[in-house]
């Protein structure tokens, strides 16, 4: 079946703009985490959802950083008024519960603030 | 809190041999060990995991053994191949939570 997929691949913006990243999950997979990778570094925890609840977002750097489910399938992170350090691939994963811990990963959104 | 350690690299080997990539945890309580694989243009994956103490998880050739004594999680591969390059992360979940925290990465080079 399809894998996790996340939109756009590549994404420009310029500084202060807003931006939405969207993922969509392996059907059927009620857990849905978001990580943000800086270059050369491991993923860092974001948010963790759990069906349309936020379970966990205490790794959200700071209140520019906002994401929702709104139905409990495709997530968006939003990010209001970009900052050049916001540019990062950020990654989205899902996993059948939360307590299954193979988390599925997607292929990602590389993000790029002017 | 909790943290994983991991070899720098890059690793570059020739074909065939022998690969160890160091990996060390902090954390409290018995947490679950990973060892992901993100091959050239492709996402994170699942290479190995084990959820306890002595456990050994294993794949595609890959082992490694949860050693909370020296708390480690060791990735070995007896023979490389030039398919294996890749970067290579060490994760861990701490009991009960849903945060993975990894590591930063090696990445392994293999010449034919």
């Amino acid at each position: 079946g399809a894998g996790v997929s996340q939109t756009p691949s590549n994404k420009v913006t310029e500084k202060g703009k807003y931006v939405e990243l969207r993922c969509d999950p392996i059907s059927g997979h009620t857990a849905l985490y978001w990580y943000r990778q800086s270059l050369g570094q491991g993923p860092e925890f974001l948010i963790y959802f759990q069906g349309t609840g936020a379970a966990d977002d205490s790794g959200l750097p700071n209140d520019r950083f906002f994401a929702v489910r709104p139905e409990g399938s495709v997530s968006t992170l939003k990010i209001q008024r970009t900052e050049r350090g916001d540019s990062a691939m950020y990654l989205c994963a899902s996993s059948v519960r939360f307590y299954q811990e193979t988390q599925y990963f997607g292929p990602g959104t590389r993000l790029l603030v002017l | 809190g909790n943290s994983v350690t991991q070899m720098e690299g890059p690793v570059t080997l020739s074909e065939e041999a022998f690969l160890t990539i160091n990996c060390t945890y902090t954390a409290t309580g018995y947490p679950s060990l990973f060892w992901y694989v993100q091959y050239p243009g492709e996402g994170l994956q699942l290479l190995l995991k084990a959820t306890k103490a002595d456990d050994k998880g294993s794949n595609k050739g890959f082992e490694a053994t949860y050693r909370k004594e020296t708390t480690s999680f060791h990735l070995e591969k007896g023979s490389v191949q030039v398919s294996d390059s890749a970067v290579y992360f060490c994760a861990l979940k701490g009991t009960g939570g849903f945060k993975t925290i990894f590591g930063a990465g090696t990445r392994l080079f293999v010449k034919a």
